[in-house]
C-alpha cells in the first residue's frame, strides 16, 4: 500500500462544468503524477509535479490543470469538463528503495462526463 | 518517438498451462523497464523493475527477463488468481522526470 487516496472514486458530471479531483499522500513523496487510461490506450500522463509548487505537462495536458500546495496533495481539474475527457484517471507517486523509479498507483476516480 | 508494445492482446489458459507474455520497446537511452499487474477497478500494482539486458527478477510463479529491445514475463503453472491485466513500462532517459511509458497491456485469464 503506498498510502495514496484518491477523491472521489466515482463522479458523473455535466458538460462543460469544472471538476476537481483530488490525490492525497502520506508518506512525503517528491514526486506525483497524473495518468488518464482509456481502452485501446495505455496509460497517458496528464500532468507531473516535482514538489511544491512545482509541475509540468504531460502527453495529453489540453483541457486539464493542476495545483500542487502542499506536499501531501496534487490536484487535478478540468476547467471545462467535455465527454472526450470521461476516463479512469490514476494518481501516483514514484517510489524509493526496492523498485526504486517505479511509480505506485491509487485505485483511481472513474469520472464520466455527461 | 520512444514506444511499448504488448502482445497478445489478450490470453486464456488453462490452470497450470505455462506461457509468456511479450512486451517489445523502443527508447532513447532505457532506465528502467516495469511490470505491472492491474485488477479490475484496481490501479496498477507493481511487480518488478529491470534495468539491464540479461537481468531476471522471480516472484513466485512470475519471472520477468530482460534484453535489449524486449522483456518477457513468464509464468510458471498459473492458477486462477493470476487472472488480471499486466502492464508492461518504460522509464526513458533525458529530462523525464521519472514519468513511465506504458504498453496498452496483456489480459489474462487462467480457467480451473
Amino acid at each position: 500500500d503506498a498510502g495514496i487516496t484518491q477523491s472521489p472514486r466515482h463522479k458523473v458530471t455535466e458538460t462543460g462544468t469544472p471538476v476537481t479531483l483530488r490525490c492525497h499522500q502520506t508518506e512525503n513523496h517528491r514526486y506525483m503524477y497524473w495518468y488518464r487510461q482509456d481502452p485501446g490506450h495505455g496509460l497517458r500522463l496528464i500532468h507531473y509535479s516535482y514538489g511544491v509548487k512545482d509541475t509540468d505537462k504531460g502527453e495529453v495536458s489540453d483541457g486539464y490543470s493542476v495545483s500542487r500546495s502542499k506536499t501531501e496533495d496534487f490536484l487535478l481539474t478540468l476547467e471545462s469538463a467535455t465527454s472526450s475527457q470521461t476516463s479512469v484517471y490514476f494518481c501516483a507517486i514514484r517510489g524509493t528503495g526496492e523498485g526504486t523509479g517505479a511509480l505506485h498507483f491509487g485505485n483511481g476516480t472513474r469520472l464520466t462526463v455527461t | 518517438e520512444d514506444q511499448v508494445t504488448q502482445s497478445p492482446e489478450a490470453l486464456r489458459l488453462q490452470e497450470g498451462e505455462s506461457s509468456s507474455l511479450n512486451c517489445s520497446y523502443t527508447v532513447s537511452g532505457l532506465r528502467g523497464l516495469f511490470w505491472y499487474r492491474q485488477d479490475p477497478g484496481k490501479g496498477p500494482e507493481f511487480l518488478f523493475t529491470l534495468y539491464s539486458a540479461g537481468e531476471e527478477k522471480e516472484k513466485e510463479r512470475l519471472k520477468a527477463t530482460l534484453t535489449k529491445k524486449e522483456s518477457f514475463l513468464h509464468i510458471t503453472a498459473p492458477k486462477p488468481e493470476d487472472s488480471a491485466t499486466y502492464l508492461c513500462a518504460v522509464q526513458a532517459g533525458g529530462g523525464s522526470q521519472g514519468n513511465l511509458i506504458f504498453g496498452k497491456g496483456t489480459k489474462l485469464s487462467v480457467k480451473p
